[in-house]
């Protein structure tokens, strides 16, 4: 069975500061693992991927996130948050059945 | 390049009345197929997953079902509606050898 966990339901950041979405995952195969992001009333868009190689994976507007399999994680980070960051940010996990998604974390980025 | 569309974008029905939520993938073929649910201040839950015609498994016991007519296109239906089918309904598919899924725009469904 696979499982996310993503801690934080909320997160508030300054305009131009650092983003950190956390999300810890459990698998009993080796993982697949995902960030979407969801604007309001929009569906979900694909921003990273890791499934094997290297560890600090890349994707849109400038988000990260690295694979540490010794701590279960896939934390997203972006060095200098932009206020068209602001969204839902979900956290997913892949290996023998279909994705499976955390509860997700709100991003907030004031001014 | 492959699209997803799904219709229609709002949907205000009563309860009690029928339902049919239509998503159609161009650009790919055999697809799997996935309808999910978020509720308000929730999370995604899938509710159906298809990987071939008229081949669905159900992941919740719900007042909800799915078929999958054709190669492409996925449906969601009820007979009844209840007050707590209102949400936002999400349509996605995944190449049949990959776990990452792509979205349609979502149908926003209000039931009164």
């Amino acid at each position: 069975a696979q499982s996310v966990t993503q801690l934080g339901s909320h997160v508030s950041v300054s305009e131009g500061a650092l983003v950190l979405l956390r999300c810890n995952y459990s698998s009993s195969v080796p993982p697949y693992l995902f960030w979407y992001v969801q604007y309001p009333n929009q569906g979900l868009q694909l921003l990273l991927k890791y499934t094997t190689g290297a560890t600090l994976v890349k994707g849109i507007n400038g988000f990260e996130a690295e694979f540490k399999k010794s701590e279960t994680s896939f934390h997203l980070t972006k060095p200098s948050a932009h206020m068209s960051d602001a969204a839902e940010y979900f956290c997913a996990v892949a290996g023998n059945t279909p994705l499976v998604f955390g509860k997700g974390t709100r991003l907030s980025v004031i001014a | 390049s492959q699209t997803i569309h799904q219709w229609p974008a709002t949907l205000v029905q009563p309860v009690g009345s029928p339902l049919s939520l239509e998503c159609t993938v161009e650009g790919t073929s055999n697809p799997n197929l996935y309808w999910y649910r978020q509720a308000a201040g929730r999370g995604l839950q899938l509710l159906f997953y298809s990987v071939g015609i008229g081949q669905i498994s159900s992941e919740v016991p719900q007042n909800l079902s799915a078929s999958r007519p054709q190669d492409r296109q996925f449906i969601l239906s009820s007979k009844k509606l209840l007050l707590s089918d209102s949400g936002f309904y999400l349509c996605a598919w995944s190449g049949s050898a990959s776990y990452e899924q792509y979205f349609g725009p979502g149908t926003r469904l209000t039931v009164t």
